[in-house]
């Protein structure tokens, strides 16, 4: 069974840019979530998405957003981008709505210059 | 909101040893799940160990097992003959079983190292 599949692994954009991170999850797990992983600020919660819709969001500007298609896969988009934004991005799939155990994957490693 | 507390930011064991990981956290749920992930400079997280809040007996796998203590909200992780693989970031996170979210609270992390 694949695993959680991150796409691409790394990406270096500019100031002001956007960027559109994609996140194939494991056969059958129906939720998404997305992490962003900063040496300052740790592992934080950006979203989740479960059926194609969001159930949970977490604390980022609303230059963070995202979406779940019918076949599971997510994307995470973040526009104009700044410095700050530089980071690794995780994403995790849980099955079903009650699952426990999110797999992840080994991340978008996202620099901006 | 819950907050998760590592307070050891490294961690150093001899192979073969044995070493304990601290976690505490703070929350006014009664039901909930608490973990154990190791990242490892691959970046993938990596599920070590899980404990259902609602059960009062340690969980255990293999060489690691937790110190589930509810009332002082202390879950620590116990890496027994420690092998040079367990080199790692080790991150305690939290998730409420309320609810269908997935949300995961972590920790800020104890790096690990093994050494000869």
């Amino acid at each position: 069974k694949a695993g959680v599949t991150q796409t691409p692994r790394y990406l270096i954009k500019t100031r002001g840019q956007q960027v559109t991170l994609s996140c194939s999850p494991i056969s059958g797990h129906r939720s998404v979530s997305w992490y962003q992983q900063t040496p300052g600020q740790g592992l934080q919660f950006l979203f989740e998405y479960f059926s194609e819709t969001q159930r949970n969001k977490g604390n980022f500007p609303g230059r963070f957003s995202g979406r779940q298609f019918s076949n599971s896969r997510s994307e995470m988009n973040v526009s104009t981008l700044e410095l700050g934004d530089s980071a690794l991005y995780l994403c995790a799939s849980t099955q079903g709505a009650f699952g426990t155990e999110a797999f992840f994957g080994q991340g978008t490693r996202l620099t901006v210059v | 909101a819950q907050t998760v507390t590592q307070s050891q930011p490294e961690m150093s064991v001899q192979e073969a040893e044995t070493v304990t990981l601290s976690c505490t956290y703070d929350t006014s749920e009664s039901d909930y799940y608490l973990f154990w992930y190791k990242q490892p400079p691959s970046r993938q997280m990596i599920l070590v160990i899980r404990q259902e809040a609602y059960k009062q007996q340690n969980a255990t796998e293999n060489r690691f097992s937790v110190n589930f203590q509810k009332a002082a909200k202390s879950f620590s992780l116990k890496i027994s003959d420690s092998q040079l693989g367990d080199a790692a970031m080790y991150f305690c996170a939290y998730r409420s079983a309320s609810g269908t979210a997935s949300k995961l609270t972590f920790g800020t992390g104890t790096r690990l190292q093994v050494t000869l």
